[in-house]
């Protein structure tokens, strides 16, 4: 089973910021959290990953509480190419990807 | 980034037949790779880890006679459905993952599989 907790759907304008929440209040010290992609019909794409600190790289930001009970992943910029399923994962090893139902990110023109 | 890419992306066989899936990992050594499956409208599932040079692992509930996992060198896995039947028809992808455990996933396109 999976150990997040992400809203089922979420709209966004385009070119707004989508702010995408995950909630995983049972994470451990060693526990990393990753954030992947899927566009319908497609592998899931790798987006970003972090374990304490925020992240940020060319595609998205990762803010990650300070208890880490919780974490948002930001497109800055989203466009209608964004429209995904989103999934937030914890893991320790990465042996151990268990996919949740994700959110679905819908942009809108 | 890492490209991983799968053979065939789609397929359509008759019902008994046996079906391969190949997963490369282009631009790097994947010492280890998994096989997911989808089937409409739910999340991604594990079925198996493999190791190169080593017998897969498999998820419970997964049938290791049924989906035979080849990971014969650093940058190729194959996935071979036997028997197919109609409940086995799903979306297949695979992950491939460089070194060490803390490295990132990379997943395949994904192969789309019809059993008539």
């Amino acid at each position: 089973d999976a150990k997040t907790t992400q809203p089922t759907s979420m709209d966004c304008a385009e070119g707004r910021a989508a702010n995408l929440p995950c909630n995983h209040s049972t994470i451990s010290g060693n526990e990393y959290v990753y954030w992947y992609r899927q566009i319908h019909s497609q592998g899931p794409q790798y987006i970003i990953h972090g374990l304490k600190n925020n992240e940020t790289n060319e595609m998205a930001s990762l803010i990650i509480t300070e208890d880490r009970k919780s974490s948002t992943l930001i497109l800055p910029h989203a466009t209608l190419r964004d429209t995904a399923v989103y999934y937030c994962i914890v893991t320790y090893n990465n042996n151990d990807m268990r996919f949740g139902a994700g959110t679905r990110l819908t942009v809108k023109p | 980034g890492a490209v991983v890419s799968q053979h065939p992306s789609w397929v359509i066989c008759k019902s008994g037949t046996s079906v391969k899936i190949e997963c490369r990992s282009l631009d790097f050594q994947a010492t280890t790779m998994f096989w997911y499956r989808q089937f409409p409208k739910q999340s991604l599932m594990l079925m198996a880890t493999s190791n190169e040079g080593s017998k897969a692992t498999y998820e419970q509930g997964v049938e290791k006679d049924k989906f035979l996992i080849n990971h014969a060198s650093l940058t190729l896995s194959t996935l071979t459905v036997t028997s197919a039947h109609p409940e086995d028809s799903s979306f297949y992808i695979c992950s491939a993952r460089d070194g060490a455990p803390q490295e990132t996933q990379y997943f395949g396109p994904g192969t789309r599989l019809l059993v008539l």
